[in-house]
């Protein structure tokens, strides 16, 4: 089992740039979170799918962040006009989705740098 | 506003000592609670969990204990290693299908 892989491990994008980012679930997991880890916030809830379907996206800056998961091994977190504050580690995880397994298998993540 | 809550920010211990690391909630709808371990440039990744129906959960060195009442746990890790140095999270969420909240977290050294 590869682990959730997350590519490219780092981007460095200029102010204003667009950067996107990609998730592979661990085969068979139903749901995948996005989530962003930075020293100043902590670990904050971007957005999750569950079966590919959009659940809850409550944590994302609705401006210009969108997050897709067009099939069940992939899904994409796009940045558009990026800014300073984006700079970030962004962390995908999946979880089997089972009832009473609520464990997240993290990505090594994507570490975002804006200048 | 923060729904989890962990203290210390940071906490030194030496080797051989018992470390105790806090952790608070507010809503009392959340049921599952993870701790995971973060080794510096590494992702999270879990290390013990319980869930709203028990009061203690062990495994190994490390215990969870929860006082339900008082929306508490804490995690004990007994003979402290070395090793065990690391950022450790606790988190929270409404049920296991539910995206998880986390505090922000408690960075611990462990000194030979």
């Amino acid at each position: 089992n590869a682990g959730v892989i997350q590519t490219p491990r780092h981007k460095v994008t200029g102010k204003g740039q667009e950067a996107t980012l990609w998730c592979e679930p661990i085969s068979g997991h139903s749901a995948v979170f996005w989530y962003r880890q930075t020293i100043v916030q902590g670990l904050e809830f971007l957005t999750y799918f569950r079966n590919q379907a959009p659940i809850d996206d409550s944590g994302m800056p609705k401006e210009r962040f969108s997050a897709q998961m067009p099939n069940q091994s992939h899904s994409t977190l796009k940045i558009q006009s990026t800014q300073p504050q984006d700079s970030a580690v962004y962390l995908c995880a999946s979880s089997p989705g089972l009832v009473n397994t609520g464990q997240l298998y993290f990505g090594e993540g994507s570490k975002l740098t804006v200048l | 506003q923060q729904q989890v809550r962990q203290s210390p920010q940071s906490l030194t211990v030496w080797e051989g000592e018992t470390t105790i690391l806090n952790c608070s909630y507010e809503d009392s709808t959340f049921d599952y609670f993870p701790w995971y371990r973060q080794f510096p440039g590494k992702s999270p990744a879990l290390l013990i969990a319980i869930s709203l129906v028990s009061n203690k959960k062990e495994d190994g060195r490390f215990t969870i204990f929860f006082n339900k009442r008082e929306k508490k746990l804490s995690l004990h890790i007994t003979d402290s290693q070395p090793g065990d140095s690391a950022t450790y999270f606790c988190a929270a969420s409404v049920d296991s299908g539910t995206y998880q909240r986390f505090g922000t977290g408690t960075k611990l050294q462990v000194v030979p």
